[in-house]
């Protein structure tokens, strides 16, 4: 599974769109990119995930540039319920059973 | 519907006791999977299991031994407890072809 990239920390206004990014330059063809979140001292809970168009759910959106080698996922009203870490997670979808989660980006909603 | 269930929930070993984590998930799912929290740390796998009867080594292997008993359970065995292995144990599921990955609600285990 491709590596992938996150910052560390961000910080976001009440409200406001939450932009997290994601880098995975080696990411090959039949990889998606997927997203968790894991609120404090509970397990991960799954986002979105994509191939190479973007994607859109009730949660988030996911925005994949066009040579995939990036992402980025919008929370586009965030609350305070959204602090969180955020994981980004590449892989195919099928055959590569071992799932790797990298340090996240630690995600702080502030009021 | 329970999901991933993970026993015990809290857990207090001293150093060279043994223990067994166990996790079982009613989805009917084929992969399972451990993974270790540390605090203020991300997730590092320990072992995983793509079906009955099979198991791999993950990131994080060393102290650890697994039990793929039956489709629905994926035990995680300490056979002799060390400091370092204190953390919050997580156990997941996945079907062949899903998009999804349950985690069940984590097991804090201390070692003293």
């Amino acid at each position: 599974d491709a590596k992938t990239t996150q910052p560390p920390s961000m910080d976001c206004a009440e409200g406001r769109a939450a932009n997290l990014p994601c880098n995975h330059s080696t990411i090959s063809g039949n990889e998606y990119v997927y997203w968790y979140r894991q609120i404090h001292s509970q397990g991960p809970q799954y986002i979105i995930h994509g191939l190479k168009n973007n994607e859109t759910n009730e949660m988030a959106s996911l925005i994949i540039t066009e040579d995939r080698k990036s992402s980025t996922l919008i929370l586009p009203h965030a609350t305070l319920r959204d602090t969180a870490v955020y994981y980004c997670i590449v892989r195919g979808i099928q055959g590569a059973q071992k799932l790797v989660f990298g340090q996240g980006t630690r995600l702080t909603i502030n009021p | 519907n329970a999901g991933v269930t993970q026993t015990p929930k809290f857990q207090v070993l001293k150093t060279g006791q043994s223990m067994t984590l166990q996790c079982a998930q009613d989805m009917n799912h084929n992969s399972m999977y451990w993974y270790r929290q540390d605090p203020g740390m991300g997730l590092r796998l320990i072992y995983y299991s793509a079906s009955e009867g099979t198991t791999d080594k993950g990131e994080v292997p060393n102290g650890y031994n697994v039990s793929r008993l039956n489709k629905r359970e994926f035990s995680l065995r300490l056979e002799s407890a060390a400091p370092s292995q204190t953390s919050v144990y997580f156990c997941a599921s996945r079907d062949r072809y899903g998009n999804t990955i349950y985690f069940g609600e984590g097991s804090w285990l201390t070692v003293v």
